[in-house]
């Protein structure tokens, strides 16, 4: 069974800081990718990053970047600099490699302060 | 990116009846579309996962009956709730992953959403 967990319900951040936020996995796939989505108040899934499991590198997009750690199944977001617009939910994902359905996590609320 | 689009955005219907929304892709060729439901302030609950040509696969504890799910091009899906209920009122998100293989992945494209609402 696959599983995704997120255990920060609500986090606050100062504009211009960086703040992380935490995502574990659990599968039994050998190869799966791991996505982060950022969902606004609007509703709409906003994709920010991708993470493989057989890349060797963490995966960075501007000013996302993910902290992959395989071992301890683990794909914490970072994002630098933070600005009001980062205000959101957050959502990490897994994909196996057996089907291309996406387990979402519980979801983190994002708030940035000014 | 891609873009996915849902109509309609917002509906409200009486109980009993039935209301179809439709998830197209409007740029690319999607053989696999999916369908979720998130409550407010929840994750998104994957409901099933539609094929082009074939039927539909369900996930455990979606009533098949009730969430009645097409997907006859490749370019578009329908779910239709079917005898709608006040329990039934959810933010219902269709997605849509590519044909072509690209990359080292595949993304799946998001619709904005359709949020339902049974009196």
């Amino acid at each position: 069974a696959q599983k995704i967990t997120q255990t920060q319900p609500g986090m606050f951040v100062q504009e211009k800081e960086a703040v992380t936020l935490d995502c574990t996995y659990d599968t039994s796939d050998q190869s799966y990718g791991l996505f982060w989505y950022k969902q606004p108040s609007s509703g709409e899934m906003i994709f920010l990053i991708y993470q493989g499991s057989y890349d060797e590198q963490n995966a960075t997009e501007g000013r996302y970047s993910l902290n992959f750690q395989k071992a301890r199944k683990s794909a914490n977001l970072v994002i630098s600099a933070s600005q009001l617009g980062d205000s959101a939910m957050y959502f990490c994902a897994l994909e196996g490699d057996s089907s291309y359905k996406l387990i979402f996590g519980s979801g983190t609320r994002l708030l940035v302060r000014p | 990116g891609a873009v996915v689009s849902q109509h309609p955005s917002r509906v409200i219907c009486k109980s009993g009846t039935s209301v179809k929304i439709e998830c197209r892709s409007l740029d690319f060729q999607a053989t696999t579309m999916f369908w979720y439901r998130q409550f407010p302030k929840k994750s998104l609950m994957l409901m099933a996962t539609s094929n082009e040509g074939s039927k539909a696969t369900y996930e455990q504890g979606v009533e098949k009956d009730k969430f009645l799910i097409n997907h006859a091009s490749l370019t578009l899906s329908t779910l239709t709730v079917t005898s709608a209920h006040p329990e039934d009122s959810s933010f219902y998100i269709c997605s849509a992953r590519e044909v072509v293989e690209r990359g080292s992945y595949n993304e799946q494209f998001f619709g904005p959403g359709t949020r339902l609402t049974v009196l």
